[in-house]
């Protein structure tokens, strides 16, 4: 595709359940982002892959939140055990190395 | 370690008027900046970037942002508005001391646009 796409775009679920997102990057791009932006805040880095190496993994908030990469290709994050404060939106964005990132539009997450 | 402070979280402005949206950076190292727009329901898109040369930066539909060093400011400004504009707008940094790249964000402006 033309852009960064990711899904689902809106996701709700229960307190405690597992959820994952999926982002599908600009094909070629190497470097691979994912942010979450709460309701009123910008945005926080959560991790950064290079290829499917994870170099910074600092943003991760808790044991709960995973993510891998499979090749220079799709991400997903996932969140173990979802808690009310994991609602947020959570954008991914690709670049090329030390290029513009570009964004998807966002998953929604709410947690019950 | 970098911030970035966005003074103003809502700012209104009428349309055809000027309008300067405020970023101020900390930085140990040579500063990237950069300022995103964002509409309802959609991704980040970059309106303009700093990284190095003249500090004057013209982006997209019209948006300049001019990196002070004295200040540690890189204000976005647009001599008219347009109702088109209405969005939130992000400043960021590029931060940390790897090179990965990571953008480092301010708190968000949300620009209102009054016909």
């Amino acid at each position: 595709g033309a852009g960064v796409s990711q899904s689902p775009s809106n996701k709700v679920t229960e307190k405690g359940k597992d959820v994952e997102l999926r982002c599908d990057p600009i094909s070629g791009h190497t470097a691979l982002y994912w942010y979450r932006q709460r309701l009123g805040q910008g945005l926080e880095f959560l991790i950064y892959f290079q290829g499917n190496s994870a170099p910074d993994k600092s943003g991760l908030p808790s044991d709960r939140f995973s993510a891998e990469r499979t090749g220079e290709s799709v991400s997903t994050l996932t969140i173990q055990r979802t808690q009310q404060e994991d609602s947020a939106v959570y954008l991914c964005a690709s670049s090329s190395p030390g290029g513009e990132q570009f964004f998807g539009p966002g998953t929604r997450l709410t947690v019950l | 370690a970098q911030s970035v402070t966005q003074l103003g979280s809502h700012v209104s402005v009428s349309e055809g008027a000027l309008f300067l949206l405020r970023c101020n950076y900390s930085s140990s190292v040579p500063p990237y900046l950069f300022w995103y727009v964002q509409y309802p329901n959609q991704g980040l898109q970059l309106l303009l970037k700093y990284t190095t040369g003249a500090t004057l930066v013209k982006g997209i539909n019209g948006f300049e942002a001019e990196f002070k060093k004295s200040e540690t400011s890189f204000h976005l400004t647009k001599p008219s508005a347009h109702m088109s504009d209405a969005a939130e707008y992000f400043c960021a940094v590029i931060g940390g001391s790897s090179n990965t790249g990571k953008l480092i964000f301010g708190q968000g402006t949300t620009l209102q646009v009054k016909p």
